[in-house]
């Protein structure tokens, strides 16, 4: 059973760029989480998706920042004109339906802007 | 917003030494996972607790989580250098008693299990 897949794995970015990272979760699964992980930080939720749907984006900046996680295909997250203070690792999580708090994390995108 | 706390915040130990980490809170979980991360990959989820008083075990390494839910502690048994990596306690997020999944993560022990 495959798990959690992210990608890409690295993305560079300039200021001002469009960042799209990608997550398809584990087989079975129907929702999504994303983190994020600042140098030196910890952990920090972002976004809770299912299908179609956006449960709780309490974690999300206010501007720059979406998600989506579509009927078909995998979950994405956007971030418009990225800045420097971006730079992170992104991860994504899934988890059976009926047991929200089990989560599987992907390998994680880091993504530095230049 | 919960406060936790995991301590030690680093621990250096010689192989087949044993081990216990924590978490703490001051709020009651509903659920609490623990997870393992080595530098450059995601988090691996060891384990979930959901029971007051409950005592999980995995080869060498034995979870509690405490009777009022409020805190966990992680036991290695004869620590080998393949457990090195960032302990990390996640408690679930339970405003109102609906469980939905949004884990706070504490800054983790970083341990190093020397040969």
């Amino acid at each position: 059973n495959a798990g959690v897949m992210q990608n890409p794995r690295h993305l560079v970015r300039r200021r001002g760029q469009e960042a799209r990272l990608r997550c398809s979760p584990m087989k079975g699964h129907s929702h999504v989480y994303w983190y994020r992980q600042l140098p030196e930080e910890g952990l920090k939720f972002m976004v809770y998706l299912q299908k179609e749907n956006i449960i709780d984006e309490s974690g999300m900046p206010k501007e720059r920042f979406s998600a989506e996680f579509p009927k078909e295909g995998p979950s994405i997250l956007r971030i418009q004109q990225v800045v420097r203070g971006d730079s992170a690792a992104y991860f994504c999580a899934s988890s059976p339906a009926g047991r929200p708090y089990e989560q599987y994390f992907g390998p994680g995108t880091r993504l530095t802007v230049t | 917003t919960q406060l936790l706390e995991q301590s030690p915040q680093f621990l250096s130990i010689q192989e087949g030494e044993n081990l216990t980490v924590y978490c703490n809170s001051s709020s009651v979980f509903s659920s609490l996972q623990w997870y393992r991360q080595e530098p450059g990959e995601g988090p691996v989820l060891l384990v979930t607790v959901v029971t007051g008083g409950e005592v999980k075990k995995l080869k060498r390494l034995t979870f509690q989580f405490g009777d009022a839910r409020k805190d966990s502690s992680l036991h290695i048994t004869a620590a080998q250098p393949g457990d090195t990596g960032l302990y990390l306690c996640a408690p679930e997020d339970s405003a109102g008693g609906t469980s939905y999944g949004k884990l706070t993560f504490g800054q983790g022990t970083i341990l190093t299990v020397h040969p």
